[in-house]
């Protein structure tokens, strides 16, 4: 079955350190979005992209970047990492030219800094 | 700039009564819009959706929600609530994929339902 999957699950990092956090989905979509999940702000998205070689910003993509180098990943990198980025990331993907596609999410990345 | 509030953190329901999770939208053109639930450590799980037609959508695991156009809202409804109704509910709305940003997801803060035996 197609899916979308995050590595890692959990992951401790220090401040200052770079971190990337891993989304491969198998239903060749184009459309890939990257949100964190934070308590009293729902989901917020971070960065996004509508096919290879393609990347967006979204409403809280400082500190944020991501690559599309294929289809079938988007990879989000915290270029030093903050306090303020422990959160939950979430992976999404959907189909780009359907517009009653809903998305498909990961199970979610839970990234700590301390 | 589209958006979407859910006016309740929480809704609390005893088990066997209908339930009603509220949200309410703003959007430029006609409105593409989604609920999603999302379990304990899970990721989010489509649940069903609004683009055209009734107004009274219907969706997975018996739960229907209502769209009306004048008071811009999409409430999520269950005639009979389940224990295991129990996680975090998103609204969310589309932009219209013709637009500049293609159609990009915005959710709610979500709202926490509670369903006790």
């Amino acid at each position: 079955d197609a899916e979308i999957t995050q590595s890692p699950r959990h992951k401790i990092t220090e401040t200052g350190r770079q971190v990337t956090l891993a989304c491969h989905q198998t239903w060749n979509h184009n459309n890939m979005f990257w949100y964190r999940q934070d308590l009293g702000h729902g989901l917020r998205l971070i960065h996004y992209s509508y096919g290879v070689q393609d990347t967006n910003k979204g409403e809280v993509s400082d500190g944020y970047s991501v690559s599309r180098s294929n289809t079938e990943d988007l990879p989000l990198t915290l270029e030093s990492a903050a306090s303020s980025q422990t959160s939950v990331y979430f992976c999404a993907s959907s189909r780009t030219t359907d517009m009653n596609t809903e998305a498909f999410f990961g199970q979610g990345t839970r990234l700590t800094v301390v | 700039a589209q958006s979407v509030a859910q006016p309740e953190d929480q809704v609390n329901v005893a088990e066997g009564n209908p339930l009603t999770v509220k949200c309410t939208y703003s959007v430029s053109g006609n409105p593409y819009l989604f609920w999603y639930v999302q379990y304990p450590n899970r990721g989010l799980q489509f649940l069903l959706k609004y683009i055209t037609g009734d107004n009274l959508v219907k969706g997975s695991y018996g739960f229907e929600a209502e769209f009306n156009k004048s008071q811009t809202s999409f409430h999520l409804k269950k005639p009979s609530a389940l224990v295991s109704d129990s996680a975090l509910y998103f609204c969310a709305v589309r932009d219209d994929p013709r637009g500049s940003t293609l159609g990009r997801l915005y959710f709610g803060r979500g709202t926490q339902l509670t369903v006790w035996p």
